[in-house]
């Protein structure tokens, strides 16, 4: 059974530094890896997706790298913002097909005090 | 694209009632999900349809929980006999069938509470 974990659970930081959010996973076996933001009481917002066979994929201040094989992924978050507080989610995709259900981590919730 | 909408956004019932929720996904998605989620945790699967067909249901849909997707556009789920154990927020997903372009977009999702 594929479980997710995040860490750290919660992370305080003053606005304008870097910061790196850990994901790992126990079945490398994986489609596809998908990091999302959650803001209180809301749903979810896609942030960057990176399928097996891609090592990183980035978006503005956002950069997501995978490693399958020892089953990480980081999402590197550059000059951050007091509008980048919210929970922040990992999620993979099982392997084999292209459908099928996500397995989430429990999130890294992210404050950033100006 | 107006994106992934739910309907109600809240919904509070008392411990026995049935409540049905709904999920318009993204006009063009032939994929739909639901997940569940409590407070603190990531969510959590329970089911999947592929156009009008539910392909997957876990564990955690119990019998007293059913899921539709007719004609393969909307989706309603409907949970009977609430308890206070389902309080949680349901969240609908979405996602082309497409194999490289399936990113899941979700939708605000609905707050239930059950007193």
């Amino acid at each position: 059974k594929q479980e997710v974990t995040q860490i750290p659970a919660a992370l305080s930081v003053p606005e304008g530094e870097n910061l790196v959010l850990n994901c790992s996973f126990t079945d490398s076996a994986i489609y596809n890896l998908q990091w999302f933001r959650q803001d209180p009481g809301k749903g979810l917002t896609s942030l960057l997706l990176i399928q097996s066979s891609q090592r990183e994929q980035t978006s503005g201040r956002l950069n997501a790298s995978l490693d399958k094989s020892s089953g990480r992924s980081t999402l590197y978050i550059a000059a951050s913002q007091p509008g980048d507080s919210a929970t922040y989610l990992c999620a993979v995709k099982p392997g084999g097909t292209s459908y099928g259900k996500l397995t989430f981590g429990q999130g890294t919730i992210l404050t950033v005090h100006p | 694209d107006t994106g992934v909408s739910q309907d109600p956004r809240h919904k509070i019932t008392k411990r026995g009632q049935n409540v049905t929720f709904r999920c318009d996904p993204i006009s063009e998605h032939n994929r739909l999900y639901w997940y569940r989620q409590t407070l603190g945790q990531g969510p959590e699967f329970l089911t999947y349809f592929q156009n009008e067909a539910q392909l997957e249901k876990s564990r955690l849909l119990s019998d007293r929980f059913s899921a539709e997707r007719p004609k393969g556009s909307f989706s309603t789920l409907e949970i009977q006999r609430t308890e206070q154990g389902d309080s949680a927020m349901y969240l609908c997903a979405s996602s082309r069938l497409a194999p490289i372009y399936n990113e899941q977009f979700f939708g605000p999702g609905t707050r239930l509470t059950v007193l």
